[in-house]
């Protein structure tokens, strides 16, 4: 059984930029979650989607989207980045929506200069 | 690689000897909690979960305990090793919120 995986691992981008992260889901799992992990912080919940739609919005501004893919991948990206932006971005996915383990990719470390 | 959780509670612990974590949340409404651990430089690792319809579950050298009354968590580790030392997290979620909330975190330090 293969786990979440995430890529890149690390990146660094300029102000202003546009970053693409990506996740490929745990097999079986139909539901990937992305959180933002600020150091010394718990995750925070960015959104999720299920059936390749967005399913739930944590409090993120617009210019962090997503996108899920019919096998059930999926991508965040985020517009315009800000200093604030730099943190360990984490994917998750799990069986279903609720009441189920998520189960967490090992993240990408964004960087923002 | 990189620290997580760089000033967070702490408790330090004998090898061999056993450790319990604990974790307060707010909101009455959550019904499904879920134990993690994340080590430097990784992604949170599932230890163990609980519905709000059990006050205990046991896993392999490991024991969650939830008081619904006065909302308060706990996660026994039994015979510590040294590879039991990361940040553990609580987290909760309820029916109808699609999200985990996390708590602060705790650090485990095992000493040899």
């Amino acid at each position: 059984e293969t786990g979440v995986t995430q890529s890149p691992t690390h990146l660094i981008k300029t102000r202003g930029q546009q970053v693409t992260l990506r996740c490929s889901s745990q097999s079986g799992h139909n539901t990937v979650s992305w959180y933002q992990q600020a150091l010394g912080q718990g995750p925070q919940f960015i959104f999720q989607y299920y059936r390749e739609e967005e399913n739930g919005r944590g409090n993120f501004p617009p210019r962090f989207s997503g996108l899920q893919f019919p096998n059930y991948s999926s991508e965040l990206n985020v517009n315009a980045l800000e200093l604030d932006d730099s943190a360990l971005y984490l994917c998750a996915s799990s069986l279903d929506t609720y009441n189920s383990p998520l189960h967490f990719g090992n993240g990408t470390r964004l960087t923002v200069t | 690689g990189e620290s997580v959780g760089l000033h967070l509670p702490t408790l330090s612990v004998q090898e061999g000897d056993n450790s319990i974590i604990n974790c307060a949340y707010s909101n009455s409404a959550s019904d499904y909690f879920i134990w993690y651990k994340q080590e430097s430089g990784k992604g949170p690792q599932f230890i163990i979960d609980i519905r709000s319809n059990m006050d205990k579950r046991q896993g392999q050298r490991v024991t969650v305990l939830l008081n619904k009354t006065v909302k308060h968590l706990s996660l026994q580790i039994a015979a510590t090793q040294p590879g039991d030392s990361a940040v553990y997290f609580c987290a909760e979620m309820s029916f109808g919120n699609e999200k985990l909330t996390f708590g602060t975190g705790t650090r485990l330090t095992i000493i040899p």
